[in-house]
């Protein structure tokens, strides 16, 4: 079924350093993907998301890249600061009809 | 702007009891779908309303229904609660019923004892 694989579940990283998550899906027909950023006891908030006609987006020190061929789809955070540690997910779907959610990556930046 | 709005924000309930959750969408959305997080995971899909109609659901029981109203907001109802059912539910809108982005409310707190 429907599928979507997030690595690292847990990255923690210095302040200024860049930080990499991961994710794969399974289903081939998946046109959106979508990056959300969680705080504690918050509801997910939209951070940047990539339609299947795009290999690569970027908005300030957040980038999205896309590799259709093997499903594989990654988040880049530049120069992090410590307002930048929360749980990040990554989702994928079919024209936004049903988000798939990765499992989470808890993200750390320490001073 | 109002963004995605949901209530209550916590509430109580005991096992076999039912609830009712409720949520108004971004304002110009018409679309609304609701997920259920547990504590650790990632947001699951239960179902997706468009013109007052539920378009595709996710799989969870007959327990967990819904509906949508002429103005767009949307009601969750999940009847016998299980201990399981405890998690936040989250309500999330989008216009036009596919193709657009979609922002998600700040979820309501579920916990039945």
């Amino acid at each position: 079924g429907e599928n979507v694989e997030q690595h690292p579940s847990t990255l923690s990283v210095q302040e200024g350093d860049s930080a990499v998550i991961k994710c794969t899906y399974s289903d081939s027909a998946s046109n959106y993907f979508p990056w959300y950023k969680q705080e504690l006891g918050k509801g997910p908030q939209l951070i940047i998301d990539i339609r299947s006609n795009v290999g690569e987006k970027k908005d300030q020190r957040i980038a999205v890249t896309l590799n259709k061929t093997a499903k594989h789809f990654s988040l880049h955070i530049t120069e992090t600061q410590p307002e930048d540690s929360a749980v990040y997910f990554c989702a994928a779907s079919f024209y936004t009809d049903k988000l798939i959610f990765g499992t989470g990556t808890r993200l750390q930046v320490f001073p | 702007d109002a963004g995605v709005t949901q209530s209550p924000t916590h509430l109580i309930k005991t096992r076999g009891q039912q609830v009712t959750l409720r949520c108004s969408p971004k304002s110009g959305h018409d679309t609304v779908s609701w997920y259920q997080q547990a504590l650790g995971q990632g947001p699951q899909f239960i179902f997706q309303y468009y013109e007052e109609e539920e378009r595709q659901r996710g799989n969870f029981p007959d327990r967990f229904s819904g509906h949508q109203f002429p103005n767009y907001s949307s009601e969750l109802n999940v009847n016998a609660l299980l201990l399981g059912d405890s998690a936040l539910y989250l309500c999330a809108s989008s216009w036009g019923g596919s193709g657009n982005t979609i922002y998600f409310g700040e979820g309501s707190w579920l916990t039945v004892v």
